[in-house]
């Protein structure tokens, strides 16, 4: 099973609710990634997990707030949005191990509009 | 600090056509590169890999080769299909070190293949 799976695959959101992003692998990977692409850009990193600890902040604002409950699952919950953070947002995970193989796996995204 | 280029697009080619997209590299260690694709609507899937120097990726008919004295791995194809059109982003990672896998990603090169 190679395969990441992300919930919901659309969302729309008021700037005042309260919502989540989930993502889920199986492959025994360590290393979770949260990135955000906007349209016709590459993904941007925004978090890095490694063994359910977080690793990697690229200074992204408090309105968003990930979380790493097990080595399976990642969620993204997210407060408070402005519509510029519209984007499609994409899970993947990868082995964490020195000298491992580094590729990734990504998900097939949630797409979120801010309204 | 790890970076890639990539040659701008988009790039509009006949059927059967050949397919040379272009990307180097920056890296201050180990990296493995990718080739990613990107379908309209979709996440990332992983085209094809290398992970060090002279090693040849291939997949789908598509082949890029770990240049390490030019810090290249450009992707090529004999002869495109109209199901080829896609996004495609080249992409590095450390392996191992304090980046723990992250991608580099290229700006992307949207790619029509017209019948």
């Amino acid at each position: 099973d190679t395969e990441v799976t992300q919930t919901p695959k659309h969302l729309v959101m008021g700037m005042t609710n309260k919502k989540s992003l989930k993502c889920e692998q199986h492959m025994g990977h360590r290393a979770m990634y949260w990135y955000k692409q906007k349209a016709k850009k590459p993904p941007e990193l925004m978090f890095v997990y490694s063994y359910e600890k977080l690793s990697i902040n690229e200074s992204v604002p408090s309105r968003f707030s990930p979380e790493c409950p097990n080595s399976s699952l990642l969620n993204l919950h997210l407060h408070a949005l402005q519509p510029e953070d519209s984007a499609l947002y994409l899970c993947a995970s990868s082995q964490s191990r020195w000298g491992a193989d580094t590729e990734a796996f990504f998900g097939q995204g949630t797409r979120l509009t801010v309204v | 600090g790890d970076s890639v280029t990539q040659m701008e697009g988009p790039v509009t080619l006949s059927e059967e056509a050949f397919l040379t997209i272009n990307c180097t590299y920056t890296a201050t260690g180990y990296p493995s590169l990718f080739w990613y694709v990107q379908y309209p609507g979709e996440g990332l899937q992983l085209l094809l890999k290398a992970t060090k120097a002279d090693d040849k990726g291939s997949n789908k008919g598509f082949e890029a080769t770990y240049r390490k004295e030019t810090t290249s791995f450009h992707l090529e194809k004999g002869s495109v299909q109209v199901s080829d059109s896609a996004v495609y982003f080249c992409a590095l990672s450390e392996r191992g070190g304090s980046t723990l896998g992250r991608l580099y990603f290229g700006r992307g090169t949207q790619l029509t293949v017209w019948p």
